[in-house]
């Protein structure tokens, strides 16, 4: 079965600067998808990046980008000029392509902005 | 645009009371709709899901259950709830076919059984 590992409870990072969260996964499949969600402390969960197993390229959305490591099974979020409303829980979570309509969820990390 | 909506916020219930709580998604149509219970300290346990109108799966026995009456209403139930059914619960949504772009959640309901 297929397992997704946050190792970082918690994190925190000064306004403006970078973090990167990460993220392990353990699969035997070769087509799958990974996402990264954000829960703000309002608590509705929203998707922030997608990244698809066939794609060498890492997936960017504005100030958030991933590393994609398909062999290590790693997939980091990197949150660059971070602000304050970057602070909530985040969310590593793993979809098969193939194999039924489980989406598995890593028990997230909790990130803190300093100002 | 898609929205969805889930409610109540908040609840407090007995043990031993029954329960319900509904999802409802609007602008879409066929949606796959799904249940997840996330814990203190924990990521999202997948609870269930539907593909479409009476068509339930469970991922988790326990004294839950969800039905879908109509295409874009999802709702959990029980009989009589446990201590251990406190948590957050959220309802999800996504695109039939094409669920790998991932889900749309709804602002959750924090449930409490005392």
């Amino acid at each position: 079965a297929q397992t997704v590992t946050q190792s970082q409870p918690e994190m925190s990072v000064q306004e403006a600067e970078t973090v990167t969260l990460s993220c392990t996964y353990d699969t035997s499949e070769s087509d799958y998808y990974l996402f990264w969600y954000k829960q703000p402390p309002s608590r509705q969960m929203i998707l922030v990046i997608r990244q698809e197993a066939y794609k060498q390229q890492n997936a960017t959305e504005n100030r958030f980008s991933v590393n994609f490591q398909k062999a290590a099974k790693s997939f980091s979020l990197k949150i660059s000029d971070s602000q304050l409303g970057d602070a909530a829980m985040y969310f590593c979570a793993y979809r098969s392509a193939t194999g039924g309509f489980k989406t598995i969820f890593g028990a997230g990390t909790r990130l803190f902005v300093k100002a | 645009s898609q929205t969805i909506h889930q409610w109540p916020a908040t609840l407090v219930q007995p043990v031993g009371s029954p329960l319900s709580l509904e999802c409802t998604v609007e602008g879409t149509s066929n949606p796959n709709l799904y249940w997840y219970r996330q814990a203190a300290g924990r990521g999202l346990q997948l609870l269930f899901y539907s593909v479409g109108i009476g068509q339930i799966s469970s991922e988790v026995p326990q004294n839950l259950s969800a039905s879908r009456p109509q295409d874009r209403q999802f709702i959990l139930s029980s009989k009589k709830l446990l201590l251990s059914d406190s948590g957050f619960y959220l309802c999800a949504w996504s695109v039939r076919r094409a669920d790998l772009y991932g889900y749309t959640f709804g602002s959750g309901t924090r449930l409490t059984i005392v």
